[in-house]
């Protein structure tokens, strides 16, 4: 089975804080995203990276940074943690040529106070 | 317009009911459909493809109408265990990175 792992589930950080959420894949996928969900907004696409050091802006990339240093590891950063960044952060992946066979994480839980 | 639009629902049924949710999708140039499965609190999971032909899944039967730009989940026989938010979920051509989600259906399968 496809398994993405997201390190941190539930989180508290204060306003201004820096975070690091992490997200890790065993499948040697490609592709990797990482979308925000709110109540009543659905699924909102913040950044995706189709390659190694390669990255692309989504949706709603505004506050946000990505780092991918390595194929099976993505990186979501909140430079200055705000609270209307209080969400649940999904981080998924998926195969070349694939693209639309999508394996999510189990999803973290941030809260910005 | 909005891209991918669902009946948010609640839907409240009682077991062994048939339901059916439809989401319409604006883009028509979008390629791949799916269902999604997303129980509470828990990431979401394919449930099944949407072919133009209609597949079926054993109690869950899913259609595709391109002319209308529409796309229909039944469930029928429906289990306690159904209870969840569906969410519509539409692609782009072959190759192309992004899915575009709909906010999901909630359905409750009351005893």
């Amino acid at each position: 089975d496809v398994k993405v792992t997201q390190s941190s589930r539930y989180l508290v950080k204060r306003t201004g804080e820096k975070v690091f959420l992490e997200c890790v894949q065993d499948m040697d996928h490609e592709n990797m995203f990482w979308y925000r969900q709110d109540p009543g907004l659905g699924l909102r696409l913040i950044y995706f990276s189709y390659d190694v050091k390669m990255k692309e802006k989504g949706d709603i990339p505004e506050g946000y940074s990505v780092s991918r240093e390595k194929k099976e590891r993505f990186s979501l950063i909140l430079e200055s943690a705000s609270t209307n960044q209080t969400s649940m952060y999904l981080c998924a992946s998926s195969p070349r040529g694939r693209e639309n066979t999508i394996y999510f994480g189990e999803g973290s839980w941030l809260t910005v106070v | 317009r909005k891209e991918v639009e669902q009946d948010p629902g609640p839907f409240n049924v009682p077991e062994g009911a048939t339901v059916a949710f439809n989401c319409t999708y604006s883009n028509s140039a979008s390629q791949s459909f799916f269902w999604y499965r997303q129980d509470c609190r828990k990431e979401p999971k394919l449930l099944m493809s949407v072919y133009s032909s209609g597949n079926e899944d054993g109690r869950f039967t899913a259609q595709l109408n391109r002319a209308s730009q529409y796309i229909s989940l039944l469930i029928r026989d429906s289990k306690l265990s159904d209870s969840a938010t569906y969410l519509c979920v539409v692609g782009g051509r072959a190759g192309s990175y992004q899915l575009t989600f709909g906010k999901g259906t909630k359905l409750s399968v009351i005893p």
